[in-house]
């Protein structure tokens, strides 16, 4: 089953935006992770943020946790055309698997 | 060091065939899971293996479905009479520590099975 959902589901942005995608989740989690995936091969980790933490930032990236809404968003500022990915939110229940949204897909045009 | 690797990288079979998809995990690494991506989907678990514990088999969708890791490091899953809809990339993770630890998890590059 899934837990999270992202949104969009798509996203077309000029270089130099900065693009945000949310996910949203329905039980209580141990931690919430981002990936990105190119070109729907192997998954790279981005950033992990527990339930106890509410903003992480690494790099370019900006993550935000609400658990009171069961929801998260990552930010990348000054977009790039090669962060154009599928970016997937996982959550971890404390359970044996990461559970995956269905990604949002991020084209950054140059 | 060395990443996880998978092979073969695609492979093209007919129905009814069985399939044996390879995945190597990082050295040391106790954790290692299976996972399908089905065509704009996300992942979805198939089985965790954690050290000399029975693996957890609980999101093999059918019997059809099995793994088995040798000397807690390789693993084999395997797909007997395969069907259209065992078409999808199928990814292979490792991680360090256990299950719901907040572990990270380092993919493979997946393996594209075509069951034509």
């Amino acid at each position: 089953s899934q837990q999270g959902e992202e949104d969009p589901q798509a996203l077309s942005i000029q270089e130099g935006e900065n693009a945000t995608m949310n996910c949203s989740y329905k039980t209580s989690i141990n931690n919430l992770q981002w990936y990105r995936q190119n070109s729907g091969r192997g998954l790279v980790h981005l950033i992990l943020i527990r339930s106890n933490e509410r903003e992480k930032h690494s790099g370019r990236l900006r993550v935000t946790l609400d658990t009171s809404k069961k929801s998260s968003s990552l930010l990348i500022t000054a977009s790039r055309a090669a962060d154009t990915a599928s970016y997937f939110c996982a959550t971890d229940e404390g359970g044996t698997a990461l559970i995956f949204g269905k990604g949002t897909t991020l084209s950054v045009s140059s | 060091g060395a990443g996880v690797s998978q092979s073969p990288s695609n492979k093209v079979t007919e129905k009814g065939k069985d399939v044996e998809l390879r995945c190597d995990p990082i050295s040391g690494h106790t954790a290692l899971y299976w996972y399908r991506q089905s065509l704009g989907q996300g992942l979805e678990f198939l089985i965790y293996f954690q050290g000399n514990s029975a693996p957890d088999k609980s999101g093999l969708p059918s019997d059809r479905f099995s793994a088995e890791r040798t000397g807690g490091s390789v693993s084999t899953l395997t797909i007997q009479r395969t069907q259209q809809e065992d078409s999808a990339v199928y990814l292979c993770a490792s991680s360090s520590g256990l299950a719901g630890g907040g572990e990270t998890q380092y993919f493979g590059p997946g393996t594209r099975l075509l069951v034509l």
